[in-house]
């Protein structure tokens, strides 16, 4: 079976610019989750969402950051306009309604 | 608030040494504990939970006891092997607060052959 699935895996932008992130959960878990890793932060959770409908949003770190699940297999994180201090590893992770997350391999997101 | 933390890294063993890295909580209720693992380029995967006091999660040769009294869940290894070396996260889950993890910083382990 496929894996959480994250697309693109590297992101190279321009300050100023619309970023979207892209995240595919594993088939049937209800819940999904985005993630932020940086050096000085660690991981830090931004949004989760529950069948689709937003939970906890209070990670987001501003109002550029803005997250959608318009279906139970399609979720998207996007910044406008991007700024350099947005630079980090995106994760999103799915949860079959367990105690247990799974993990996609992350974006991997630049901003020059 | 709930948090997690965990030893500074980077460790650094020898293979076959033994591994500890320490994990405290403080959290209201009682929390399921968790540790991930991150290996290079990838996302972090589960390597073992415990849900209540003293029960025990273990997986590929690594163990961790859920201790309420000392509010730890130490991760061990008998034995390192080079592919051991990743990032470690020590995590809760907050009572009645659906799965939103908690995680510690990560300590890094670097296995020398």
């Amino acid at each position: 079976d496929a894996g959480v699935i994250q697309s693109p895996r590297h992101e190279v932008t321009e300050m100023g610019q619309e970023v979207t992130l892209r995240c595919k959960p594993i088939s049937g878990h209800d819940y999904l989750f985005w993630y932020r890793q940086t050096m000085m932060r660690g991981l830090e959770l931004l949004i989760y969402f529950n069948n689709n409908v937003p939970i906890d949003d209070s990670g987001m770190p501003e109002d550029r950051f803005s997250a959608k699940m318009p279906n139970a297999s399609f979720s998207t994180l996007k910044i406008q306009p991007s700024e350099p201090r947005d630079s980090a590893v995106y994760f999103c992770a799915s949860s079959p309604g367990t105690d247990t997350q799974y993990f996609g391999p992350g974006t991997r997101l630049t901003v020059l | 608030g709930d948090s997690v933390t965990q030893m500074e890294g980077p460790v650094t063993l020898s293979e076959e040494a033994f591994l500890t890295i320490n994990c405290t909580y403080t959290a209201t209720g009682y929390p399921s504990l968790f540790w991930y693992v991150q290996y290079p380029g990838e996302g972090l995967q589960l390597l073992l939970k415990a849900t209540k006091a003293d029960d025990k999660g273990s997986n590929k040769g690594f163990e961790a006891t859920y201790r309420k009294e000392t509010t730890s869940f130490h991760l061990e290894k008998g034995s390192v092997q080079v592919s051991d070396s990743a990032v470690y996260f020590c995590a809760l889950t907050l009572s009645g607060g659906y799965n939103k993890l908690i995680f510690g910083a990560g300590t890094r382990l670097a296995v020398h052959p």
